[in-house]
């Protein structure tokens, strides 16, 4: 199975902050990942697939790029409303699997 | 608007078996793969099980295989997953997820809401 190793695992950062999240692919799955965000009793919410491409209705302060092994997700400017827990995940082979997440507060 | 309604989760005996049930709307349900994605405070999310658009292909967790089956009702818009033999390790939440486009193994864009499956004697 590809482990899918992300971090920090947790962050608290001020609202304006840049923050940047890092997951790394034990072998090489090319583009086939993505991020979610998800909020305390809610489903995950898709923000970035295919490594770097932006779901539609997505702020534009969010933003993914790498390839093959390793991988960073960036806040731009963090929002009191990007608080939750953000998770990556491979999907180029069975079975699927996830990074552990990061929680992300604010200051 | 996608819309996902699961439900079936409950409190269950080791051993038992429980259905989940995942009825969609708002997409085209028989052209769209689907899968199930567990989720623990201690294993974060966990892929469980994916079907093909037309239920021919299914893919299982090896924890699960021989124990789960998922399955569809095209003409009812509804996924489903059978757990048999349930173990303590299955209690989680049980999410349903759509696979954009036709394929199986693609990217997850939309998930249901969660339903609870708590394995305890």
């Amino acid at each position: 199975d590809i482990q899918m190793t992300q971090s920090p695992s947790s962050l608290s950062a001020s609202v304006g902050d840049r923050v940047t999240i890092t997951c790394q692919a034990s072998q090489d799955i090319s583009l086939y990942l993505s991020w979610y965000q998800q909020k305390p009793g809610k489903a995950p919410k898709l923000l970035i697939f295919d490594a770097s491409n932006l779901e539609t209705g997505v702020p534009n302060r969010f933003s993914g790029r790498g390839s093959g092994t390793t991988f960073t997700f960036t806040i731009s400017s963090l929002q009191p409303d990007d608080i939750g827990t953000y998770y990556c995940q491979q999907y180029t082979i069975f079975p699927f699997t996830f990074g552990l997440g990061t929680k992300v507060d604010v200051k | 608007q996608v819309q996902f309604m699961v439900s079936g989760g409950g409190v269950v005996q080791p051993g038992r078996s429980l259905r989940l049930s995942c009825v969609t709307s708002g997409f085209s349900f028989s052209n769209s793969g689907m899968h199930w994605v567990r989720q623990t405070p201690g294993k974060g999310l966990e892929w469980v099980a994916a079907i093909s658009y037309h239920g021919f292909n299914t893919y299982y967790l090896s924890s699960v295989e021989g124990r789960f089956s998922v399955s569809r009702d095209n003409s009812r818009n509804t996924l489903y997953l059978q757990m048999s033999s349930l173990r303590a390790e299955d209690t989680a939440v049980y999410y349903c997820a759509k696979v954009r486009g036709y394929t199986v193994d693609g990217l997850l864009d939309s998930w249901g809401q969660g339903t609870t499956v708590t394995v305890s004697s």
